[in-house]
């Protein structure tokens, strides 16, 4: 089956800690995303990349970092700079070519820090 | 800056009833719109798109309908069944600095559906 796949589904995390979250994708898609959920909020950018090896920063970057080496891959660090670092964490990715640029969703992490 | 909205954080319903889940955005060069479920602990789910130069949509028990006038989008469901309960975000598209599109998500409204 095509589709996105994060890992791990929960993930626990003591203060101070860097930690990283996977995000695979086999749909030969160009672009992925890396999107924070706070409870009862909408999904908000951190991170994105239109093609291999060049990544952006989104709307809320700060404390994380990212890296994309593999068309499959685009991997999200929590680093210990990221002052509230407790959320949801989605992965998606999409194609770049055409009009209609639908974004599919990863099952999401959950991340808490002790 | 530029946000999409919604009006109703809740919105009940009796099973076998249509709901309606509105959506105000703000960027009249939004050209393409989303609506996309969410099941609680889940990733959002792609329900029915719209391009900015129709009304209306219409899928399987879904219908979007785009008000360009007033920057207003609504979903429509259709006979709502249990399986319907979940939060439900538009998202409207946009550009981002580095080339290629951005989506901005809406909070979300929360559909409950009441046997």
């Amino acid at each position: 089956d095509g589709g996105i796949t994060q890992s791990p589904k929960y993930l626990f995390r003591k203060e101070g800690q860097n930690v990283t979250l996977s995000c695979e994708q086999n749909l030969n898609h160009d672009a992925m995303y890396w999107y924070r959920q706070d409870p009862g909020q909408g999904l908000r950018l951190i991170y994105y990349s239109q093609i291999v090896n060049d990544f952006q920063k989104g709307d809320i970057a700060e404390g994380y970092s990212v890296s994309r080496e593999k068309k499959e891959s685009f991997p999200l660090t929590v680093t210990s700079a990221q002052k509230n670092p407790t959320a949801f964490y989605l992965c998606a990715s999409s194609t770049t070519s055409g009009i209609l640029n639908e974004q599919f969703f990863g099952p999401g992490t959950r991340l808490t820090v002790l | 800056g530029e946000s999409v909205g919604l009006h109703l954080p809740t919105l009940s319903v009796q099973e076998g009833d249509n709901s309606i889940i509105n959506c105000a955005y703000s960027n009249s060069a939004s050209d393409y719109f989303i609506w996309y479920k969410q099941e609680s602990g889940k990733g959002p789910q792609f329900i029915i798109d719209i391009r900015s130069n129709m009304d209306k949509r219409q899928g399987q028990r879904v219908t979007v309908l785009l008000n360009k006038t007033v920057k207003h989008l609504s979903l429509q469901i259709a006979a709502t069944q249990p399986g319907d309960s979940a939060v439900y975000f538009c998202a409207e598209r946009g550009p981002l600095t580095g080339g290629g599109n951005k989506l901005t998500f809406g909070t979300g409204t929360q559909l409950k559906v009441e046997l």
